[in-house]
């Protein structure tokens, strides 16, 4: 079952403009952790954000900022004031126990 | 700082062959992880291993093999190469705090069965 949901398969923003990219998650353990990872054309995997199940406050790294709802199970990434390096792929993920998994991903595409 | 090496970071491999692929960490992480990408695609884990001596399967372990004999290594052995298994390879590594510590990637490795 898919654990890990991210349905923009690509998403365009102006720069300078704020943008949000979307993730579900499923999981009944309570303690969990919750990532975004940029990927950009280069190919490497590079961490931006996390987020504890138990943290009470949203995370925030820079223009990064994650949007916890944790009854909706959702962890959105928001990125504020965009640049053009920005344009990526966005990967969301979810360590539950051992093992971290990954969302299909969102391409983001920052016009000038 | 080196973090997690991969080798090679391409290659072709004809259908039926066998490899093996490489990853080296040397930040003394006990998690490790193999993942695999297809075009176009998220990443599906393939085994993972929480210290040496003990792997266990992912979400997409078939036609794929681990061993875990030192901390710092963790190599992917590809048994009789499948078309299917056409896809880039990402070795990551975290410390043993599970759910508060990003994974540390390295580069990839390119794998064509042809």
């Amino acid at each position: 079952a898919q654990k890990i949901t991210q349905t923009q398969p690509g998403m365009f923003v102006q720069e300078k403009e704020a943008v949000t990219l979307d993730c579900t998650y499923d999981t009944s353990d309570p303690s969990y952790g919750l990532f975004w990872y940029k990927q950009p054309s280069s190919g490497e995997m590079i961490f931006l954000i996390y987020q504890g199940s138990y943290d009470q406050q949203n995370a925030t790294e820079g223009r990064y900022s994650l949007n916890f709802q944790k009854a909706r199970k959702s962890a959105n990434l928001v990125i504020s004031a965009s640049q053009l390096g920005d344009s990526a792929m966005y990967f969301c993920a979810m360590r539950e126990g051992h093992d971290m998994r990954f969302g299909a991903g969102t391409r983001l595409t920052v016009k000038p | 700082n080196a973090g997690v090496t991969q080798t090679p970071k391409f290659r072709i491999l004809k259908i039926g062959q066998s490899m093996t692929l490489q990853c080296a960490q040397d930040m003394n992480h006990n998690y490790m992880y193999w993942y695999r990408q297809d075009p176009g695609m998220g990443l599906k884990l393939i085994y993972y291993s929480v210290g040496a001596g003990i792997t266990d399967k992912g979400e997409v372990p078939n036609g794929y093999n681990v061993s875990r004999s030192t901390t710092e290594d963790f190599p992917l052995r590809l048994e009789l190469a499948a078309p299917s298994q056409t896809s880039v390879y990402f070795c990551a590594s975290s410390v043993t705090v599970p759910e508060g510590t990003e994974a540390f990637f390295g580069q990839g490795t390119r794998l064509t069965v042809v």
